[in-house]
């Protein structure tokens, strides 16, 4: 079974700059989650997608951030623009429609490095 | 809110030196607690998963035990190739899921 594939690996931008990231699922898993990892923490949920439509976005900072996820497959996060606190990994997961045993298990992407100069 | 606290931040053991590192959370209503390994430049990768307290599950040289305040994970005669970091996380109600900061585990030979 194929993993979680995301791109760019890895993206130097200058500060004001825009910049995308795109995810692809692992086939079938209609949960997709965007999270944002700086160095030294936790990754971070900024956006959960059911299908095409977004469950949980209360951590994304809508003024610079936005993401999609058409036809409920793929999806991009954009940022516009960027500022030097954007620097971070930012991680792709994805997890089957229905919970086994109650809670729905994750499956993490490679991640993007984002440098912001 | 819910909340996740790993400790130690970082652990430095000699190959074969057995430990222990902790997770302490509160959440409302868990529904599961993760512990996942993540490697340098590499998307966290699953370990366990515990559902509920008293639960056991091991791997290897790695054994996850969950009471309700806190988890643990237990590393036996850990190898050089264990050093990762690795993060713990819960998931509460509609399936939230938050991370800890992690403990970055560095096993010498």
């Amino acid at each position: 079974e194929a993993g979680v594939a995301q791109s760019p690996r890895y993206k130097i931008i200058e500060k004001r700059q825009s910049v995308a990231f795109w995810c692809n699922p692992i086939s079938g898993h209609a949960t997709l989650y965007w999270y944002q990892q700086i160095l030294g923490q936790g990754p971070k949920l900024l956006i959960q997608f059911q299908n095409n439509g977004v469950v949980d976005d209360s951590q994304l900072p809508k003024d610079r951030f936005s993401a999609e996820r058409l036809k409920g497959v793929d999806s991009t996060l954009k940022i516009q623009p960027a500022k030097l606190e954007d620097s971070a990994v930012y991680l792709c997961a994805s997890s089957q429609p229905w919970a086994a045993g109650g809670v729905r298990l994750q499956y993490f992407g490679p991640g993007t490095r984002l440098t912001v100069l | 809110e819910d909340q996740v606290t790993q400790s130690p931040e970082a652990l430095r053991l000699q190959e074969g030196e057995s430990s222990s590192l902790n997770c302490s959370y509160t959440v409302s209503g868990l529904r599961g607690l993760f512990w996942y390994r993540q490697d340098p430049g590499k998307g966290p990768e699953f370990l366990f998963t515990l559902y509920s307290a008293g639960e056991e599950k091991e791997k290897e040289r790695l054994k996850a035990t969950l009471t309700k305040k806190e988890s643990f994970l237990h590393i036996t005669a850990p190898k050089p190739e264990d050093s990762a970091t690795y993060l713990c996380a819960v998931a509460g109600g509609y399936q939230k899921v938050t991370f800890g900061i992690g403990t970055k585990l560095q096993v010498i030979p």
